[in-house]
């Protein structure tokens, strides 16, 4: 059974940086094929696809945030790490962190957390 | 960057069947995934490579995929099925975007 669980600050500063961690069980990412992704809602808005990271740590970004992100494993503690810096009032919005099966989709996604960016 | 847009809203009645589109650039040479969401929950994956429905998907959830738009088909619409609904093209070289969400409404 795959489960996925989204930890980190709930209230950040505007120009911190934030760190989310998903841990996942039921999957291994040192297999061929595998990754976790990061993906975004600000309330009442889209999803927004973050990032993504592959076994073989091939690494993917949204285009439009590349230069603030940064998302990285731990394969030894089923964990997935994911940097957003210089955050912003518009950042505001629940993360959750989801596994892409390569034929389906994003088959198993976490419970989500909400981040809120405040002074 | 590519796009996937859909209409932000669609109704339908109780029975009826209700259709939502989601449009991109040559969309049909690409897989699209349909995701369902509802208020205060994780979307919920309810179409992958265009047309197939993962285990537990009831069967009035079908969708299709040519050209430059994408269908997602709700028959026999229930209740249940008010959500939001997202499309999502599974290709690593547009990196996976979303749609822009629709809000189905079963009145």
């Amino acid at each position: 059974q795959i489960t996925l669980k989204e930890s980190g600050p709930t209230l950040v500063k505007p120009t911190q940086t934030l760190t989310l961690t998903c841990t996942f069980s039921g999957f291994s990412l040192s297999t061929s094929g595998v990754g976790v992704g990061w993906i975004r809602q600000p309330p009442g808005k889209a999803l927004e696809l973050l990032a993504l990271i592959y076994w073989d740590d091939d690494k993917r970004y949204s285009p439009s945030l590349k230069s603030r992100l940064t998302i990285t494993k731990d394969t030894s503690k089923n964990q997935v790490v994911l940097t957003m810096t210089n955050m912003d009032l518009v950042d505001t919005a629940t993360y959750y962190c989801a596994h892409p099966d390569p034929a389906m989709g994003f088959d198993y996604w976490g419970q989500g957390a909400l981040v809120t960016v405040s002074s | 960057s590519y796009e996937l847009t859909q209409p932000p809203s669609v109704s339908v009645s109780p029975g009826q069947t209700a259709g939502i589109t989601c449009s991109g650039d040559k969309l049909g040479e690409k897989y699209v995934c349909w995701y369902q969401q509802k208020p205060g929950q994780s979307p919920v994956l309810v179409i992958y490579q265009d047309n197939k429905r993962p285990s537990g998907i009831p069967e009035r959830f079908s969708g299709s995929n040519s050209g430059n738009t994408a269908t997602l088909t709700i028959s026999g619409t229930q209740a249940m099925d008010e959500a939001d609904y997202y499309c999502q093209a599974w290709d690593s070289s547009t990196a996976n975007v979303f749609g822009t969400g629709t809000k189905v409404t079963v009145l």
